[in-house]
């Protein structure tokens, strides 16, 4: 079972936000600031989209942006395009035991 | 541009040991950065294996930590995952990753490994 947990879904139709939560399930974890997030479409290997919950690694769009409250850290997409429709995965890494932990993905729709 | 290509055998019997290495091109895997591998069982997540870093420090995810190995060989740019007493749980596809402690910036393809007699 994840220490990370996020929805297993969620849709929205092109041109809307969608927000992809991830809570994590343990206080070393919920206290990292090192959350990142990746999309992986079908058949391909995922990509990095956001690092240290917020940074955007160069060439990533400013569609995809992040943030932290708390234990829960949130990836927005904003302006959904077809092309968002992929898996989407949240880790934590935790400085004190040098380990990454991932969420257990989202499935993100299209409609 | 970096790039990174797993090979290995892609069955594997139950109770053996899977051997993967992953052969990086276009940097120099002792100029730095963390060296890692996750998997991923058909249909399901994405599992954090561990990393080691070009000094040839390493890290585990606990869980496997028993059963795991990464290793690096710099002559050679290349590095290594051993996984021990495999069963059909480990049955996935496996990617090779260069980044940060706490973050992953770039992948291999990936290599599909069944453990099956």
């Amino acid at each position: 079972q994840s220490a990370l947990t996020q929805p297993a879904s969620v849709s929205g139709s092109p041109g809307q936000s969608i927000t992809i939560s991830c809570t994590a399930t343990s206080s070393d974890v919920g206290g990292s600031n090192s959350v990142s997030w990746y999309q992986q479409h079908p058949g391909k290997a995922p990509k990095l989209l956001l690092y240290d919950v917020s940074n955007r690694p160069s060439g990533v769009s400013n569609r995809f942006s992040g943030s932290k409250s708390g234990n829960t850290a949130s990836l927005t997409i904003s302006g959904l395009q077809a092309e968002d429709e992929a898996d989407y995965y949240c880790v934590s890494y935790t400085s004190s035991t040098r380990t990454q932990v991932f969420g257990g993905g989202t499935k993100l729709t299209v409609l | 541009q970096v790039q990174l290509q797993e090979s290995g055998p892609g069955l594997v019997k139950p109770s053996e040991t899977l051997s993967l290495t992953c052969t990086v091109s276009g940097y120099s895997i002792s100029s730095g950065y963390f060296w890692g591998w996750i998997r991923q069982p058909p249909g399901k997540g994405l599992e954090w294996i561990g990393n080691i870093y070009e000094g040839g420090s390493t890290n585990y995810n606990p869980s496997l930590k028993s059963r795991v190995t990464i290793s690096i060989d710099t002559s050679k740019n290349q590095f290594s995952l051993k996984l021990s007493s495999v069963t059909a749980a480990d049955t996935a596809v496996y990617y090779c990753t260069r980044g940060q402690s706490r973050f992953q910036s770039n992948w291999g393809q990936g290599t599909l490994v069944t453990v099956s007699s």
